[in-house]
């Protein structure tokens, strides 16, 4: 079975602190994305990576960036959280054209 | 823009009757489609999926429909648990760029007892 964790499943932090959310699969997946997850607007994409040290931008990068220097690990990094960031985070990985798998997320709340 | 949707937001099924939850979705060129359930606190979990070139595709007590013509995907679960309680996502995969998957907001399946 394909395995996503995250570092986290619920964080606290305070305006302005820089925040690191990791992700780690186990499949030897080529890609992994970050999404985060608000109600009544679905899943929306922040970064993906399609290889170690390639990263795209997704619908809503602003605010964050992302690692990636190692092939199972994908970290997203807030480098001045904001109340507006407080969400939940959900980790994917996929082989290429393949389904993607998610892990549990993280819920992020930003005081 | 191209968007994907779901026809209900809330569906309530009798425990042992079929489910059926329904999504359009916009572009005509998307080539993969995947059904994600998602418990309460949970991620999303891979359900089934089905490509472009195929109506119909059936796994463990679902199926899943595809009508390219009037650009329609539809889960049906059988004899629904109260297990089946979670919200389901449809998602569509354009046929260029990578990887990149379009979300529906979800419906929620409620399964009364």
């Amino acid at each position: 079975d394909v395995k996503v964790t995250q570092s986290s499943r619920y964080l606290v932090k305070r305006t302005g602190e820089k925040v690191f959310l990791e992700c780690v699969q186990d499949m030897d997946h080529e890609n992994m994305f970050w999404y985060r997850q608000d109600p009544g607007l679905g899943l929306r994409l922040i970064y993906f990576s399609y290889d170690v040290k390639m990263k795209e931008k997704g619908d809503i990068p602003e605010g964050y960036s992302v690692s990636r220097e190692k092939k199972e690990r994908f970290s997203l990094i807030l480098e001045s959280a904001s109340t507006n960031q407080t969400s939940m985070y959900l980790c994917a990985s996929s082989r290429s054209g393949r389904t993607q798998y998610f892990g549990p997320g993280t819920r992020l709340t930003v005081l | 823009g191209e968007s994907v949707g779901l026809h209900l937001p809330t569906l309530s099924v009798q425990e042992g009757d079929n489910s059926i939850i329904n999504c359009a979705y916009s572009n005509s060129a998307s080539d993969y489609f995947i059904w994600y359930k998602q418990e309460s606190g949970k991620g999303p979990q891979f359900i089934i999926d089905i490509r472009s070139n195929m109506d119909k595709r059936q796994g463990q007590r679902v199926t899943v429909l595809l009508n390219k013509t009037v650009k329609h995907l539809s889960l049906q679960i059988a004899a629904t648990q109260p297990g089946d309680s979670a919200v389901y996502f449809c998602a569509e995969r354009g046929s260029g760029g990578y990887q990149k998957v379009t979300f529906g907001t979800g419906t929620k399946l409620q399964v009364i007892p």
